[in-house]
């Protein structure tokens, strides 16, 4: 099964900073692109898509660069609550499942 | 609720008894998905239901572990026989196709 590599952490950010997790995936023909957020013992919920161009969702930001095969999310003004695990999540193509990242912990510090 | 629901969502078991976990999907979503999540590990792939095609059980770690999804709905994880390296939160998850994907709230699994 192809690979879904992201750095586990963990981040530790004081409130306010700016934090950036970087996230690679091993099959040049994946498709569809997400990053999850898992609070601790419960389940992941979606943060957001992330789409060729790139896009933005309020305070986060995602980037897709296919010739690298990578994927970035980028948190800004970071708060208290943003601390959880994110999962970076890559579907090849075809009718295959969600391969999950191991994903990369976060902590905003007061 | 129109959400993916699990149950139960926690079960103790006897170390080689039979269990079997369930999950209703969102209606109308074709896809279904299990993971399993050991404690602070990440999710492991165990099946993919799309549509009417053949399952894919590539993840499934041994042949004690099984699923069916009747009717295109409803999806069963059977685990036979249960060691505790089976102990884990395991956690379904249906999509609309090729859409993100929505998580039940997962079912903890605790072998002894």
């Amino acid at each position: 099964r192809k690979e879904v590599e992201q750095d586990p952490g963990p981040f530790n950010v004081p409130e306010g900073a700016t934090v950036a997790f970087n996230c690679t995936y091993s099959n040049s023909a994946s498709q569809s692109f997400f990053w999850y957020r898992q609070d601790c013992r419960k389940e992941p919920k979606l943060l957001m898509s992330v789409y060729s161009s790139g896009n933005e969702d309020g305070r986060f930001t995602a980037q897709l660069n296919r010739a690298s095969q990578y994927i970035s999310l980028l948190i800004r003004d970071s708060k208290l609550s943003d601390s959880a695990t994110y999962l970076c999540v890559v579907r090849d193509s075809g009718n295959t499942p969600l391969v999950f990242g191991k994903g990369t912990r976060l902590s905003v510090i007061a | 609720g129109a959400g993916v629901s699990q149950s139960p969502s926690n079960k103790v078991t006897e170390k080689g008894k039979d269990v079997e976990l369930r999950c209703d999907p969102i209606s109308g979503h074709t896809a279904l998905y299990w993971y399993r999540q050991s404690l602070g590990q990440g999710l492991e792939f165990l099946i993919y239901f799309q549509g009417n095609s053949a399952p894919d059980k590539s993840g499934l770690p041994s042949d004690r572990f099984s699923a069916e999804r009747t009717g295109g709905s409803v999806s069963t994880l059977t685990i036979q026989r249960t060691q505790q390296e089976d102990s884990a939160v395991y956690l379904c998850a249906s999509s609309l196709g090729r859409d993100r994907a929505f998580f039940g709230q997962g079912t903890r699994l605790t072998v002894v």
